[in-house]
């Protein structure tokens, strides 16, 4: 199955100020998704990273705030801009298809960035 | 939009009872997919469910897919401190995956 990478493993970052989350797959794979996790809570699906074009955000989720890069099969960034405090959460790469585990959708996840703003 | 619900939200056992979440789908999905994440960790893949009516074991856990592919139920069997976190349930169409509120179990030794 897919090794998934992701850097910084957390950070403390300042109110307006903006972080980028790198994800890196061991291997290619067919689609990648950022998820957003607040502290006991379920995941939110961000949106789905694409290789060579524009992500697709979930509803609630906007390309100015959360900019993401694609640029090959194997690695992706998410940019969380203009931080507040709401946005202190843990940051999941994820990934799914070929060079991942078992069916077309089941995702391997990344350890996860946690963001504390203040 | 599609709403995924789990419940109970919390279960606290005693090692060796059995313990069942149910996940709840507002529209009929095209699979199910079961993770569990520890502690401090990140969800991690269990099992995949594709067919309506459908029903897997591994093990003590048994998991079961809704004729209706609507909801799906995982039952685990003589609990163990090991089987301690969140288990959720996701589903969706083939290119994302919505997932369920999650269930907490907590094992007492």
């Amino acid at each position: 199955s897919a090794v998934i990478s992701q850097k910084p493993s957390r950070d403390i970052c300042q109110r307006g100020t903006s972080l980028t989350i790198q994800c890196q797959v061991d291997s290619q794979v067919t689609m990648m998704f950022w998820y957003r996790q607040q502290p006991g809570q379920s995941l939110t699906l961000i949106a789905t990273a694409n290789q060579g074009s524009e992500a697709t955000y979930e509803s609630g989720f906007v390309i100015d705030k959360f900019p993401i890069s694609r640029p090959n099969l194997t690695f992706s960034t998410l940019t969380v801009s203009n931080m507040s405090p709401e946005d202190s959460s843990i940051y999941l790469c994820s990934a799914a298809g070929q060079g991942a585990i078992r069916g077309a959708n089941v995702l391997t996840f990344g350890a996860g960035s946690r963001l504390t703003v203040l | 939009g599609q709403q995924v619900m789990q419940i109970p939200q919390y279960q606290h056992v005693q090692e060796g009872e059995d313990f069942t979440t149910y996940c709840n789908s507002s529209t009929t999905l095209s699979n199910i997919q079961w993770y569990k994440q520890r502690p401090g960790g990140h969800p991690v893949f269990l099992i995949q469910l594709v067919k309506s009516g459908e029903v897997k074991k591994q093990k003590r856990l048994t998991f079961q897919f809704g004729e209706a592919k609507k909801n799906s139920s995982l039952h685990i069997t003589a609990t163990q401190t090991t089987d301690v976190g969140t288990y959720f349930c996701g589903g969706g169409a083939t290119n994302k995956l919505i997932f369920g509120t999650g269930t907490l179990l907590a094992v007492q030794p």
